[in-house]
């Protein structure tokens, strides 16, 4: 089924350690989203991309890093896992940044 | 700066009885809005959106939203809600700055009891 999809759903990291979420999609959007949800606060952008080779940072990048080699994927990169890093992580994708986003199904991660 | 406020962190309403959400937003300029709903361990579904036109807008899964600017308000309305309605329900609004981000709100719980 086209869509987002994102991996791992789940994961557990010890403070300092590193680790990559996978996000792709297949419907050809050129804007790319990652988004972090902590309860009682909706959604942050970390960062966002219009289009392969193109990134910036969002609202909340500290402690992240992305890519965006080809316009499917669009990995983010923790480099040293911190405690205020412990939450849902969605990736979501546009066509032309028109707001019909479609949203992964996330990645619950927790840092201990 | 854009900011979007749902009052209800969480709401309860029996099964069968009709629902309203609540959603303030503050922007600038013409806003774009956007209601998402997310059931537990999944990613959101949007529900139903406003860019301009008629005010009252239609989603899918029998929700509307009526947009009033006086109030700078955009409610989530259901005439009967059904037990799987229960879920955490985001009311956004579309910026036009970094990349056409969504602004969300902190979202309202609801639960439907029987």
């Amino acid at each position: 089924n086209a869509g987002v999809t994102q991996t791992p759903k789940f994961r557990i990291l010890k403070i300092g350690q590193s680790m990559t979420l996978q996000c792709a999609q297949d419907m050809n959007h050129n804007y790319m989203y990652w988004y972090r949800q902590d309860p009682g606060m909706g959604l942050k952008l970390i960062y966002y991309s219009v289009g392969a080779g193109i990134t910036d940072k969002g609202e909340v990048p500290n402690g992240y890093n992305v890519s965006r080699s080809t316009t499917e994927d669009f990995p983010l990169r923790l480099e040293l896992a911190a405690p205020s890093q412990t939450s849902v992580y969605f990736c979501a994708s546009s066509y032309e940044g028109t707001y019909g986003y479609t949203f992964g199904s996330g990645t619950r991660l927790t840092v201990v | 700066a854009q900011s979007v406020t749902q009052p209800d962190i969480h709401i309860t309403v029996s099964e069968g009885a009709s629902l309203e959400l609540r959603c303030n937003y503050s922007y600038g300029a013409t806003p774009y809005l956007f209601w998402y709903v997310q059931s537990p361990g999944q990613g959101l579904q949007l529900l139903l959106k406003y860019f301009s036109g008629d005010t009252l807008v239609q989603g899918i899964k029998g929700f509307e939203a009526e947009f009033k600017r006086s109030q700078s308000s955009f409610n989530l309305r259901k005439p009967s809600v059904h037990w799987s309605d229960a879920a955490e329900y985001f009311c956004a609004v579309g910026v036009r700055e970094y990349g056409n981000k969504l602004v969300f709100g902190a979202g309202t719980i609801l639960r439907v009891k029987s």
